[in-house]
């Protein structure tokens, strides 16, 4: 089955430096990649995904890139605020009805530093 | 659009109990799909229910039952509890096979 692999386990950066979160998975028929934001005491929000025919894709200060090739995928989070603090998941799954799984990886706890 | 709704947000049981959680998922979103969080295993797949019909299972025992409903509810049911399954139920709910969007969870505590 799908594994996915996250590193580091934790990240510290100044307010307004970049973050950049990096993940690892097995399964090459992996096909959708969606990155979540979790707060305390509360689920996982959907920040942003991509899928495997797209190499990159932005939404304002966040951003995700793809490579299917070396089968790693990243968040990159520019001009950090306190509020981007939290816990970041990883994940991947193939868009395939019956198989439509996520496989998360292990969270980064991201702290901000005001 | 009201987000996903579970229902209990908190609960306490003992050992050897069961439980049931309840899942509502966005309105239109036919999908529902339960995951287990926990410190120590992080997000674990559980099942996924498409129009009343578990159409995938994780490596969970048969302890861990669920089903969902014609109004695409769902809810999950957890048999002869044990100190480990002590954890953060999520219930995530999708218009299509992928994007998932989850709920609060429900916050399980076996003593």
């Amino acid at each position: 089955g799908e594994n996915v692999e996250q590193h580091p386990s934790t990240l510290s950066v100044q307010e307004g430096d970049s973050a950049v979160i990096k993940c690892t998975y097995s399964d090459s028929a992996s096909n959708y990649f969606p990155w979540y934001k979790q707060e305390l005491g509360k689920g996982p929000q959907l920040i942003i995904d991509i899928r495997s025919n797209v190499g990159e894709k932005k939404d304002q200060r966040i951003a995700v890139t793809l490579n299917k090739t070396a089968k790693h995928f990243s968040l990159h989070i520019t001009e950090t605020q306190p509020e981007d603090s939290a816990v970041y998941f990883c994940a991947a799954s193939t868009s395939a009805g019956a198989n439509s799984k996520l496989t998360f990886g292990k969270g980064i706890t991201l702290s901000v530093r005001p | 659009k009201a987000g996903v709704t579970q229902t209990p947000r908190y609960l306490i049981k003992t050992r050897g109990q069961q439980v049931t959680l309840s899942c509502s998922p966005i309105s239109g979103h036919r999908s529902v799909s339960w995951y287990q969080q926990t410190p120590g295993q992080g997000l674990q797949f559980l099942f996924e229910y498409f129009s009343e019909t578990q159409r995938n299972k994780g490596n969970f025992p048969g302890r861990f039952s669920g089903r969902q409903f014609s109004n695409s509810r769902s809810e999950m049911n957890v048999s002869t509890l044990e100190l480990g399954d002590s954890a953060l139920y999520l219930c995530a709910s999708s218009p299509v096979t992928d994007t998932q969007y989850f709920g609060p969870g429900t916050r399980l505590t076996v003593l």
